[in-house]
């Protein structure tokens, strides 16, 4: 039962243009969510997060959208950077819980050139 | 960067050997989590630290065991490793209950032969 999905496995855009990251979720308890970013060899780096009362937060060239109506969010970074390429996960906890959170499975991000 | 370090860095053993695992934090956190990171699953929580002594199981805990006599280490340990255990096992860290951000170490890649 995955409860957080990232259905694209990969994305490839141009240098200079957005990126547009999507993750979708099932649970109706989650109200706090983070992305995080991957290079290989490396843990996850903490992005960015909103709480569920907001529907925008922005750090940056990084906004995060949350739609809890359709129970999804997603990632735009403005302008894409070659330093972007990574993998991206998006994450989900609750207040309520021990902060445990469940991840996606992950979108790899190519910027080129 | 949080000061978590993870050791070893890498690691090879053979099926039914015993495996320890150590995650090092100097932020004094109260919470410590260990996850594995596999293809097409993201990353899923294995157990997780609310104090010295306090543990308790995540998603997929079978096959491991957890232990933190102190506050800035919590050791991982597969008591006779398994084939379906090698995996990318990654520490992180948050300060305390509440929809915090996790902080991760930089992992341990486990092959079991």
């Amino acid at each position: 039962d995955q409860q957080v999905k990232q259905n694209s496995p990969s994305l490839s855009v141009q240098e200079g243009r957005i990126s547009i990251l999507n993750c979708d979720y099932t649970n109706s308890m989650f109200d706090y969510f983070l992305w995080y970013k991957k290079y290989p060899a490396e843990g996850p780096t903490f992005l960015i997060s909103i709480s569920s009362i907001k529907d925008k937060n922005e750090d940056g060239r990084f906004t995060v959208f949350l739609n809890k109506s359709a129970k999804h969010l997603s990632l735009h970074i403005v302008p894409s950077q070659p330093g972007d390429s990574a993998v991206y996960f998006c994450a989900a906890s609750n207040y309520q819980g021990a902060q445990k959170l469940v991840f996606g499975q992950g979108t790899r991000l190519t910027i080129n050139p | 960067d949080a000061g978590i370090t993870q050791s070893p860095r890498h690691k090879v053993t053979e099926t039914g050997t015993p495996v320890t695992l150590r995650c090092h934090q100097t932020e004094n956190h109260r919470y410590m989590y260990w996850y594995r990171q596999d293809p097409g699953h993201g990353l899923r929580l294995i157990h997780y630290s609310y104090g010295v002594k306090d543990t308790d199981k995540g998603e997929v805990s079978d096959g491991y065991s957890v232990s933190r006599s102190k506050t800035e280490d919590f050791l991982l340990t597969l008591e006779s490793a398994t084939s379906s255990q090698t995996s990318v096992y990654f520490c992180a860290i948050s300060e305390g209950q509440g929809a915090e951000t996790q902080y991760f170490g930089p992992g341990t890649r486990l092959l079991v032969l």
